[in-house]
């Protein structure tokens, strides 16, 4: 069956210091990924989404970057946090056809400080 | 570009009691989905309900069902029997069927919190 790893749970970072987040995915080949954001007790932004490996669309401009070095692997990065990254980050990967649901990561808070 | 639009910030039901909540979207486009997840208090992300467009019918999952009138553009869903299990966050999504569009991504509106008073 298919799972997907998000890590680490809870994060607090200083301002202007670098963030690493790191999704897999395992039991898909070649999935679709997404990194959203919840603002406290807000609604999901879609920051990026890959449809294949190296392939990154972004779909806000902001301080963060994503990457695709592996099929089932999405990472999220910043060389410098700014307070307004704080929020609650998901990951989740779909087949990206029709009705199928996204699957979500269990998700990090992230706190900038 | 399309968006999603959830008017009830908040939404209080009695135990046992049937809510329904609200949800419109725009779009120009003729081919899409819907969806309804859920996010209790553990921040899990828990598919409802989906509906797709090109279905007069509307959906149902046990307690849920939907009422989707696409022309109108709105999409509510609606909990019969209301458990104080259903108190979460709710999100209202749309996919885009298009076919260079179709990259699989939810566009979700900003979520109405449901309490469930016993």
């Amino acid at each position: 069956s298919q799972t997907i790893h998000q890590w680490p749970a809870t994060l607090v970072q200083p301002v202007g210091s670098p963030l690493s987040l790191e999704c897999t995915v395992e039991g898909t080949s070649n999935p679709n990924l997404y990194w959203y954001r919840q603002a406290a007790g807000r609604g999901l932004q879609l920051l990026f989404y890959s449809v294949g490996i190296g392939q990154i669309s972004s779909e806000v401009p902001q301080n963060l970057s994503a990457s695709r070095p592996q099929d089932r692997q999405f990472i999220l990065s910043s060389k410098k946090l700014l307070l307004s990254d704080s929020g609650f980050y998901l990951c989740a990967w779909g087949s990206g056809t029709g009705h199928e649901k996204l699957f979500f990561g269990s998700g990090t808070q992230l706190s900038v400080l | 570009a399309q968006t999603v639009t959830q008017s009830q910030p908040e939404m209080s039901v009695q135990e046992a009691e049937t809510v329904t909540l609200s949800c419109t979207y725009d779009t120009s486009e003729s081919d899409y989905y819907l969806f309804w997840y859920k996010q209790p208090p553990s921040r899990q992300m828990i598919l409802v309900i989906r509906q797709e467009a090109y279905k007069q019918q509307n959906a149902t999952e046990n307690r849920f069902s939907v009422n989707f009138q696409k022309a109108a553009k709105s999409f509510s869903l609606k909990i019969s029997d209301s458990q104080l299990g259903d108190a979460a966050m709710y999100f209202c999504a749309y996919r885009s069927a298009m076919g260079s569009s179709n990259t699989g991504k939810l566009i979700f509106g900003q979520g109405t919190t449901l309490q469930v008073k016993p």
